[in-house]
C-alpha cells in the first residue's frame, strides 16, 4: 500500500499560517475519522499534535488545527513560530485494519 | 510515567534474523494496542505492525508480512518483533509505540537501530 500523499516541503514566515495536506483514498483517510498528525524534530521521537482528524491533545497549542474533506486531511498551523520548524506526518487507519503514514512534510519557518 | 524502552537492534547480515524487545512500564500494558513503526534515518515514518491487548489479533504492513512476527508477553509487560529473512531495505530505527492512532495521547520509545548489511 502506498503512503498517503503529503507535500515534501512547505514554508512560511513567523506569524503567518500554513496548511499541510494529506491525501489518501476512501479506504483510509476518506473512510474513517482516525487521522492523526505528528510533529518530529531532528533526533527526537514524534509528538502527537492532532488526533481523530481535528482534536488536540492536552498541552498542544491551539495554533494547531486539523480538518478533513473527502479523502484529504489537512493540518493548519497559525501564527507560525520558529519552534514549529520540523517534519510533520499524517497517518490514518485503513480498511485492512492497518495504519498508513504520509511521506512527511518539512516545514521551514523563514 | 509511561516508559517504552526498545532493545535488540544491531548489525545483521541479509537473510538473517533479529528479535526486538520493548519493555513497557508506567501503565497497564495488557490494556493497550501496541505498534512497531520504523524510520530510515533522514526518511519518513513507516508503520510496521500492531497487536491487540491480549495478543490474539495481529496486523502487518505488506512489506514485512510473512517475515516479521509481532507478539507480547503481558506478564512481563514486553512487546516483541521477530524479524526473519532480513533485507537491506529493513535497515531503520524501530520504534515501539503505544496509542499510535485513535487516541488523545501517544507514547514512543527512543528507538533501536537495525542495520542489515554484509
Amino acid at each position: 500500500q502506498s503512503a498517503l500523499t503529503q507535500p515534501a516541503s512547505v514554508s512560511g514566515s513567523p506569524g503567518q499560517s500554513i496548511t499541510i495536506s494529506c491525501t489518501g483514498t476512501s479506504s483510509d483517510v476518506g473512510g474513517y475519522k482516525y487521522v492523526s498528525w505528528y510533529q518530529q524534530h531532528p533526533g527526537k521521537a514524534p509528538k502527537l499534535m492532532i488526533y481523530d482528524v481535528s482534536n488536540r491533545p492536552s498541552g498542544v497549542s491551539n495554533r494547531f488545527s486539523g480538518s478533513k474533506s473527502g479523502n484529504t486531511a489537512s493540518l493548519t498551523i497559525s501564527g507560525l513560530q520558529a519552534e514549529d520548524e520540523a517534519d510533520y506526518y499524517c497517518n490514518s487507519h485503513t480498511s485492512s485494519s492497518t495504519v498508513i503514514f504520509g511521506g512527511g512534510t518539512k516545514l521551514t519557518v523563514l | 510515567e509511561v516508559q517504552l524502552v526498545e532493545s535488540g537492534g544491531g548489525l545483521v547480515q541479509p537473510g538473517g534474523s533479529l528479535r526486538l524487545s520493548c519493555a513497557a512500564s508506567g501503565f497497564t500494558f495488557s490494556s493497550y494496542w501496541m505498534h512497531w513503526v520504523r524510520q530510515v534515518p533522514g526518511k519518513g515514518l513507516v508503520w510496521v505492525s500492531r497487536i491487540n491487548p491480549d495478543g490474539s489479533s495481529t496486523f502487518y504492513a505488506d512489506s514485512v508480512k510473512g517475515r516479521f512476527t509481532i507478539s507480547r508477553d503481558n506478564a512481563r509487560s514486553t512487546l516483541y518483533l521477530q524479524m526473519n529473512s532480513l533485507r537491506a531495505e529493513d535497515t531503520a530505527v524501530y520504534y515501539c509505540v503505544r496509542d499510535l492512532i485513535a487516541a488523545d495521547s501517544s507514547y514512543w520509545g527512543q528507538g533501536t537501530l537495525v542495520t542489515v548489511s554484509s
